[in-house]
């Protein structure tokens, strides 16, 4: 166990929809990373955020965006959503904000029909 | 582009040898490296982190070499385990510590 919390595991929605997913770092990380991992793109760096603020941006398309609130905690939303969205979304955390050592969270599956 | 390599096919190997896994990269100057081990439906465990004036680090089974002029990274799991089946990916991060990009990773199945 990674000490990283997401919620929900699984999530079924249809194209157009918005979801929210939400994750908890581990105890004391201040960085939070989110990644979308499909079988045909591997694992992609979506964007970081580091006590709050956000920090480095990587192949986040312009539907989805993400927030840290004063708690750490993370939610990456999802809008619009296309049958490509479909992925495991990981969340991950770290101690500083140079994406080292990260800590992922067991993920959640999102499908969309 | 930036390009990562790990090898697609899946690496076979019998209990107690040394698995090798491989990582290229071009068109890239990574500042550091990490390997993570990933078990279906999981997310990634960070293993190592070498950083680019490290030729070599170690620990417990595991080995990572890295080498800048290749351009290449090794990663060494020694007596191998049937517990040690499962992906590997490699990570290259940038300078600026605000880009990290990973391969596609190589399936590891060791054989009792």
């Amino acid at each position: 166990d990674s000490g990283v919390t997401q919620t929900p595991k699984h999530l079924i929605t249809a194209t157009g929809q918005r979801v929210t997913l939400r994750c908890s770092p581990r105890s004391g990380d201040l960085s939070v990373y989110w990644y979308q991992q499909s079988l045909d793109q591997g694992l992609q760096f979506l964007i970081q955020y580091y006590n709050g603020e956000e920090r480095a941006k990587g192949n986040i398309l312009e539907r989805f965006s993400a927030q840290q609130f004063p708690d750490l905690h993370s939610e990456l939303n999802l809008s619009s959503l296309e049958l490509g969205d479909s992925a495991l979304y990981f969340c991950a955390s770290s101690v500083t904000a140079l994406m080292d050592e990260q800590y992922f969270g067991p993920g959640t599956r999102l499908t969309v029909t | 582009s930036q390009k990562i390599e790990q090898n697609s096919e899946a690496l076979n190997i019998q209990e107690g040898k040394t698995a090798t896994l491989t990582c290229n990269y071009t068109n890239y100057s990574p500042a550091y490296l990490q390997w993570y081990r990933q078990d279906p439906g999981r997310g990634p465990v960070f293993l190592l982190l070498i950083r680019e004036n490290e030729k070599e680090k170690r620990k417990e089974r595991l080995k990572v070499t890295f080498d800048t002029t290749l351009k290449q990274s090794l990663f060494h799991i020694t007596a191998s385990q049937p517990a040690d089946s499962a992906t590997y990916l490699c990570a290259l991060g940038n300078n600026a510590g605000n880009m990290l990009t990973f391969g596609g990773g190589t399936r590891l199945m060791v054989k009792p």
